[in-house]
């Protein structure tokens, strides 16, 4: 099972917002909305940000949001802030070996 | 609040046998509801997801592991452990332990123990 496909690096200024694409196929994320995207931090445990394609857990941003087009789907964090740097990466249900698959990851880089 | 904690040597010798365990506070495995999983990160690359269990011990493993991988689950300690047999340099890895909430999301993790294997 290959890896979903992450751009390696998005950038922005403070305030602007950015899109983080995931791209996978018909078996993984254009087939089900179980699509999650986690932000990672050096030396910190991985966050769940998105679920479900565009769900929110308590205590997450509002500037944060998830969606799906077809097999590709999309974090958007709007208001960039400071904190909001790190690594981030989604995650689908799989209908093939082995379950679950992940991004290849993007790093996110506040200008 | 819920917390996952992993634990174990952090140089494993090649075909040894790699032992971790992930302690929870916060919440009660055998309260039920989660599946309780092990995810992995190789350097430079890509997440792993290797398995999960759930308190009853039901066990799901990915098809590339499950023939040296095993979870086990210890309800009365309130933790869950990961062995994979035959270890090899390509099992060098951050380790994470995490639960599974939904049907495919991970809302609590570990901070992660980097296991070596030196080639």
């Amino acid at each position: 099972q290959s890896a979903l496909t992450q751009p390696a690096s998005v950038s922005g200024s403070p305030g602007q917002s950015i899109t983080i694409s995931c791209t996978g196929t018909r078996s993984d994320v254009g087939g089900f909305n179980y699509v999650s995207w986690y932000q990672k931090h050096p030396g910190k445990a991985p966050k769940l940000m998105i679920y479900d394609v565009s769900n929110r857990p308590s205590g997450v941003s509002n500037r944060f949001s998830g969606s799906k087009s077809g097999n590709t789907a999309s974090l958007t964090i709007s208001g960039l802030q400071a904190e909001d740097e790190g690594d981030y990466y989604c995650s689908s249900y799989t209908s093939s070996s082995p379950l679950y698959v992940f991004g290849t990851g993007t790093k996110v880089t506040v200008l | 609040q819920v917390q996952l904690q992993e634990s174990g040597p952090g140089l494993v010798k090649p075909s040894q046998t790699l032992s971790l365990t992930c302690t929870v506070s916060g919440v009660s495995i055998s309260s039920g509801g989660y599946y309780w999983s092990w995810i992995r990160h190789h350097p430079g690359k890509g997440l792993e997801w290797v398995g999960y269990i759930y308190y009853t011990g039901t066990t799901y493993y990915n098809p590339s592991l499950k023939s040296r991988v095993t979870i086990s689950v210890d309800t009365s300690k309130n933790e869950f452990s990961l062995n994979v047999r035959s270890v090899t340099a390509a099992d060098t890895a951050l380790y994470y332990c995490a639960r599974r909430k939904g049907y495919a999301d991970f809302d609590y993790w570990g901070q992660g123990t980097l296991v070596t294997v030196p080639s």
